[in-house]
C-alpha cells in the first residue's frame, strides 16, 4: 500500500546529541514537508522541498537541516543548536500537478530530550 | 500578515450537531481543507473546498464563502469517537498551506 513512513515513532535524545528523523514515501509526491506540532497548538513548518536536491526554510527552520538526494526520501536532523526539540515532529507529502494539495501524513515521531 | 482563525476548544453533546468556524485572511487563496487529529497522532483528511457553498460527506460537511473569508466544519450525529482537534488549513497564492491552531472537541455522554 502506499503511504508515508516515519521513523522512530519514539526518540530520547541528551542534550548536546544530533538526531536525524527518517521520513520516505511512496505515492511519487514531488513535495514533502516537516512540521512541529507542541502540546495543543497547530503545525509549525521547518523545512520542505518540491523537488530532489531543493528544499526551502519553513517559519522555524533554525536548529534543523534536511537533506532531498531522493525523491522518496526527506530526514530531517535535530542539531544540539535547537534549544528546545522535545516536540511532536510529523513529516507529510503532497502531488503538485493536477492535484487538489492534499497533505499525506507519516504517524509521527515523538521526541523527548533528557 | 497571513492569518486563519479558529475557538480553541469546544463542548458538545453525544449525538447533537456542533458546527466548528474558521476564517481566515491570506495572500490567495487555492482551497481550504479540514484535518482531523486524535491525540498523540497524524492528522487526517477530512474535506477540500475551493468554491462556495456546502460539501457533505457522511456525518461531516464543510462550508465556504471566499467573500466572507469563512468556512465552518458541521459534526452530526456526534460519536465519542469525534473527540479529537480539528484543523483549518488554506492553500495560499503559492499553494502553501497556512494552518490554524486547531479546535478541540471534547464529547460529553
Amino acid at each position: 500500500d502506499g503511504g508515508i513512513t516515519q521513523s522512530p515513532k519514539y526518540l530520547f535524545r541528551k542534550e548536546g546529541q544530533n538526531v536525524t528523523l527518517s521520513c520516505e514515501q511512496n505515492l511519487n509526491h514531488d513535495a514533502m514537508y516537516w512540521y512541529r506540532q507542541d502540546p495543543g497548538q497547530g503545525l509549525r513548518l521547518i523545512y520542505y522541498s518540491q523537488i530532489v536536491n531543493d528544499f526551502q526554510k519553513g517559519d522555524i527552520a533554525e536548529g534543523y537541516s534536511v537533506s532531498r538526494e531522493k525523491k522518496e526520501s526527506f530526514p530531517l536532523t535535530v542539531t544540539s543548536a535547537q534549544k528546545n526539540p522535545t516536540a511532536f515532529y510529523l513529516c507529510a507529502s503532497r502531488g503538485l500537478a493536477g492535484d487538489t494539495g492534499e497533505l499525506f501524513f507519516g504517524e509521527g515521531s515523538r521526541l523527548t530530550v533528557l | 500578515g497571513q492569518n486563519i482563525d479558529q475557538p480553541t476548544e469546544m463542548t458538545a453533546t453525544e449525538g447533537a450537531i456542533v458546527q466548528i468556524n474558521c476564517t481566515y485572511q491570506t495572500s490567495g487563496f487555492n482551497g481550504l481543507f479540514w484535518y482531523q487529529q486524535h491525540a498523540g497522532e497524524a492528522p487526517t483528511f477530512l474535506s477540500y473546498n475551493v468554491l462556495d457553498g456546502l460539501e457533505e460527506k457522511g456525518r461531516f460537511s464543510s462550508f465556504l464563502s471566499r467573500s466572507k473569508g469563512y468556512s465552518y466544519l458541521l459534526l452530526k450525529e456526534l460519536q465519542m469517537k469525534d473527540s479529537a482537534s480539528y484543523l483549518c488549513a488554506v492553500l495560499d497564492s503559492n499553494y502553501q498551506l497556512i494552518w490554524g491552531a486547531g479546535t478541540k472537541l471534547i464529547i460529553k455522554p
